[in-house]
């Protein structure tokens, strides 16, 4: 079966922190992988596409990298801000059309 | 910048009551899609659809649903007879390319609470 296990679940850091979001699928052969960041009761903002063929992405402060062969990707964000506090989501794609997502990290900073 | 959007933001509606929920996607998108959310879940996809018919559906996307392109522009997805557990958040999303190669853009949803 297909899935996204992401972790931590959770995480509270101070502002300035760099920090590092985890995401594993158990199926390597994906066609591409999307982060996105959720805030409460709200949509899903696209933040970073990464194609099977690329290892890394980046955007401003943030750089997903992706290993598929380890089945794992991850998303850096540098000097976090308060504003960056929300969920964030890695969803991936094989074959079809349709993303799968994980379960998302609870991300807090506080100043 | 475009964007899918989707109306209403939240709908109430008693059990057995039929619900409509609309979106409009990205103009120059092919593929559209729901996903829905229950509250403290995962994010769950529904149905793709892609040149007027149903590409794929999840096993939760039962006779109670049904999708449709009535015009250009909106992409609607029916729910017959709602239940409880229909309760959750409905995203509509679009994309460009087949295995959304441009990345897959989604609508800020619509709150959905059977009674």
């Amino acid at each position: 079966k297909q899935e996204v296990t992401q972790i931590p679940a959770a995480l509270s850091v101070p502002e300035g922190e760099n920090l590092v979001l985890n995401c594993s699928f158990t199926d390597s052969a994906i066609y591409n992988l999307q982060w996105f960041r959720q805030d409460p009761g709200k949509g899903l903002t696209s933040l970073l596409l990464i194609q099977s063929s690329q290892r890394e992405q980046t955007s401003g402060r943030l750089n997903a990298s992706l290993d598929k062969s380890s089945g794992r990707s991850t998303l850096y964000i540098a000097a976090s801000q308060p504003g960056d506090s929300a969920t964030y989501l890695c969803a991936v794609v094989y074959n079809t059309d349709k993303l799968i997502f994980g379960t998302g990290t609870r991300l807090q900073v506080f100043p | 910048e475009p964007e899918v959007t989707q109306t209403p933001s939240h709908q109430v509606t008693q059990m057995g009551q039929e619900v409509i929920l609309r979106c409009v996607p990205i103009s120059n998108h092919l593929y559209f899609y729901w996903y829905r959310q229950i509250l403290g879940q995962k994010v769950e996809f529904l149905v793709s659809f892609y040149n007027n018919e149903i590409s794929e559906k999840s096993e939760i996307f039962d006779d109670q649903f049904s999708v449709e392109r009535p015009d250009g522009s909106n992409f609607t997805l029916k729910i017959r007879s709602t239940k409880l557990e229909d309760s959750a958040m409905y995203f509509c999303a679009s994309s460009e390319a087949h295995g959304t190669g441009g990345g897959t853009f989604f609508g800020q949803g619509t709150r959905l609470t059977v009674v």
